[in-house]
């Protein structure tokens, strides 16, 4: 069974540009849970998506969003990058989160802003 | 206030040595789910456990072995001989499911940085 797949691993963006990063989960998994990892911020959560629907948002600014398609493949989206921007962001797929099924992560996309 | 904390910021240990990871959470919900991730260089969260609130038995797995204890809001791990693949970040994290798992997130500690020397 193939785990979480997140493409690209490497991004270089200048200030004010715009990126898309893709999510792939695994097989059946309905929800998708996205984060940032920061050295000084730690793991943070972003949103989750389940069966194409938003269910819930951390404390990010709008300039983060997020979708997710009916194959439950998800997209996030950054506008408007700032330098702070530079993390390793993270995509989990999950099974049932309603009965706290463990989520497994990808291996991240590693977004450098310059 | 932070939710999972983990006082350990960083552990150096000598190969063959036990180790504890100590983790504390802070929860108003009576159900909830707790889990370990390890996290190596290459970057990816690799999933070790995971306990719900209702079950506090003990868990071991091979040199892994948990202790949940919920007077204490306490989610320990302790890696037995430990050897140099270990080293790693590990981290503690928290799911609350209040609104019917439609709250859905994990609220992760801030890690603790592993290394074992040969």
């Amino acid at each position: 069974k193939a785990g979480v797949t997140q493409t690209p691993r490497y991004l270089i963006k200048t200030r004010g540009q715009q990126v898309t990063l893709s999510c792939s989960p695994i097989s059946g998994h309905r929800s998708v849970s996205w984060y940032q990892q920061t050295p000084g911020q730690g793991l943070q959560f972003l949103f989750e998506y389940f069966s194409e629907t938003q269910r819930n948002k951390g404390n990010f600014p709008g300039r983060f969003s997020g979708r997710q398609f009916s194959n439950s493949r998800s997209e996030m989206n950054v506008s408007t990058l700032e330098l702070g921007d530079s993390a390793l962001y993270l995509c989990a797929s999950s099974l049932d989160p309603g009965r706290g099924t463990e989520a497994f992560f990808g291996q991240g996309t590693r977004l450098t802003v310059v | 206030a932070q939710k999972v904390t983990q006082a350990q910021t960083e552990i150096s240990v000598v190969e063959k040595e036990d180790v504890t990871l100590d983790c504390v959470y802070e929860t108003r919900d009576t159900t909830y789910y707790l889990f370990w991730y390890k996290q190596p260089p290459s970057g990816e969260l690799v999933f070790l456990i995971r306990r719900n609130s209702f079950d506090e038995q003990n868990e071991i797995s091979g040199r892994y072995s948990w202790n949940f204890q919920k007077s204490t809001s306490s989610f320990n791990f302790t890696i037995t001989a430990s050897q140099v693949v270990d080293s790693a970040v590990y981290f503690c994290a928290l799911s609350e499911l209040s609104g019917g798992g439609s709250n859905y997130k994990l609220t992760f500690g801030k890690g603790t940085l592993l290394t074992v020397n040969p």
